[in-house]
């Protein structure tokens, strides 16, 4: 069955420390992969994803993530967190539906606190 | 440039009352477009999706029902609300195919009293 994993459903950093939040997925096919953003009482935004080629991501706001097939995971990073970056954060897989369309697969969230 | 409108941001609703929740997409055609129900701690549940006009699929047997009355609007309804229907709900949008991830409303939150 097809399922996204956050194993860490809360993690609290310092300011200007480096963080990694973790995801793994189970999918038979080649994934497509992102990670959403969420601040409190707002809606989700894309930070990154990756569908081919180069397993470093890029995304927005400094942050990165490296997709490895042979562990089944895509973890965000970034190596100095700002207090703005407290939020939830989502991992998603993309999988077919039997419409022909990529339905997202959610993993529960990581909530970042971030000690100044 | 792509936008999608969500509203109300809040909403206050008693038990047994009904309930419409709009969203629009504007500066794209024939979008993919879906609802989700966030609770705490619960992630995000799919409730309905739409690839066309009047095409809705619903993900989950519940009190709501979606409707798709033009391209680019999707509303979400319930006749009589339910205390469980409480909740943060997303409107999203995405490409046909839905290849490149989903694009969300800033969300309502509904409380049913």
């Amino acid at each position: 069955a097809q399922s996204v994993t956050q194993p860490d459903i809360h993690i609290t950093v310092s300011e200007g420390a480096s963080l990694e939040l973790r995801c793994n997925y189970s999918y038979g096919a080649t994934p497509y992969l992102f990670w959403y953003v969420q601040s409190p009482g707002q809606g989700l935004q894309l930070l990154l994803k990756y569908f081919s080629g180069d397993t470093l991501v890029q995304g927005i706001k400094g942050f990165e993530a490296e997709f490895k097939r042979s562990q089944s995971s895509f973890n965000l990073r970034k190596p100095s967190v700002h207090w703005s970056d407290a939020a939830e954060y989502f991992c998603a897989v993309g999988a077919w539906n039997a419409g022909n369309n990529r339905k997202l697969i959610w993993g529960l969230g990581t909530s970042l606190a971030v000690n100044p | 440039s792509q936008t999608i409108h969500q509203w109300p941001a809040t909403l206050v609703q008693p038990v047994g009352s009904p309930l419409s929740l709009e969203c629009t997409v504007e500066g794209t055609s024939n979008p993919n477009l879906y609802w989700y129900r966030q609770a705490a701690g619960r992630g995000l549940q799919l409730l309905f999706y739409s690839v066309g006009i009047g095409q809705i699929s619903s993900e989950v047997p519940q009190n709501l029902s979606a409707s798709r009355p033009q391209d680019r609007q999707f509303i979400l309804s319930s006749k009589k609300l339910l205390l469980s229907d409480s909740g943060f709900y997303l409107c999203a949008w995405s490409p046909v195919g839905g290849n490149y991830g989903y694009t969300f409303g800033s969300g309502t939150r509904l409380t049913v009293v």
